[in-house]
């Protein structure tokens, strides 16, 4: 059973960059035709797509937010990353990392990162 | 950007009820890249349709998803209490990505 755990600070400051972690256990973040996503829900709110990191390591971000975001994988670990820099209080949200096919959605998903900035 | 409106914002049925959730797109999208979630409160989202019509694995017959072009339907056939829930269409195949709004079920 694949899952997906995310980990990182929980509180950061105005200006300064969010750095998050998504670890995959059961499969490996190189299998074939795979988009790891990050999505964020601020409360109360719908969702956001952030963006994407393909198997083959070409990203694809929100255009709202390609000046402050960039994605990585780091097969050696079997995880991928988020960083957002110059963060504001319109920033906190619950960030999510996801997974799945690029034909079929996103099936895996982890629980969900509360970040404040504050 | 394809912008997806869902309607209606809030639907209140009672259990055995048939629910009817709309996703409208501002352009056409292809049905491979059309996929509904489902999120409970306090919960992540759960994919259960992609491909506007396939349901995803473990997903209840009850679940069904139709449409094309700029129409998207997912029809629950027969409420159950734990549908209570906020359901999202989004596209997949455009960039950016995006999510519609969301339709709240609210059971009676």
């Amino acid at each position: 059973q694949v899952q997906l755990q995310g980990s990182g600070p929980r509180l950061v400051k105005p200006s300064q960059t969010l750095s998050l972690t998504c670890s995959v256990y059961g499969a490996s973040v190189n299998r074939g035709l795979y988009a790891w996503t990050w999505i964020r829900q601020p409360a109360g709110k719908g969702l956001e797509w952030i963006g994407h990191i393909y198997t083959s390591g070409s990203t694809d971000y929100n255009p709202s937010l390609k000046s402050r975001v960039s994605m990585s994988l780091d097969t050696s670990n079997n995880q991928f990353a988020l960083t957002l820099n110059s963060m504001t209080a319109a920033d906190t949200a619950v960030y999510f990392c996801a997974g799945g096919s690029r034909y079929d959605g996103s099936h895996l998903w982890d629980q969900g990162s509360m970040v404040t900035v504050s | 950007e394809i912008v997806l409106t869902q309607s209606p914002g809030t639907l209140s049925l009672s259990p055995g009820e048939r629910a009817t959730l709309s996703c409208r797109a501002s352009q056409s999208v292809a049905s491979i890249y059309l996929a509904w979630y489902q999120q409970k409160r306090g919960q992540a989202p759960r994919l259960l349709i992609s491909g506007a019509s396939s349901r995803a694995t473990g997903i209840p017959e009850r679940f069904s998803g139709s449409g094309s072009g700029t129409d998207f339907t997912l029809t629950i056939s027969r409420l159950e209490p734990e549908d209570l829930a906020v359901y999202y269409c989004q596209q997949y195949g455009t960039s950016p990505w995006t999510f519609g709004q969301g339709t709240k079920v609210e059971i009676k």
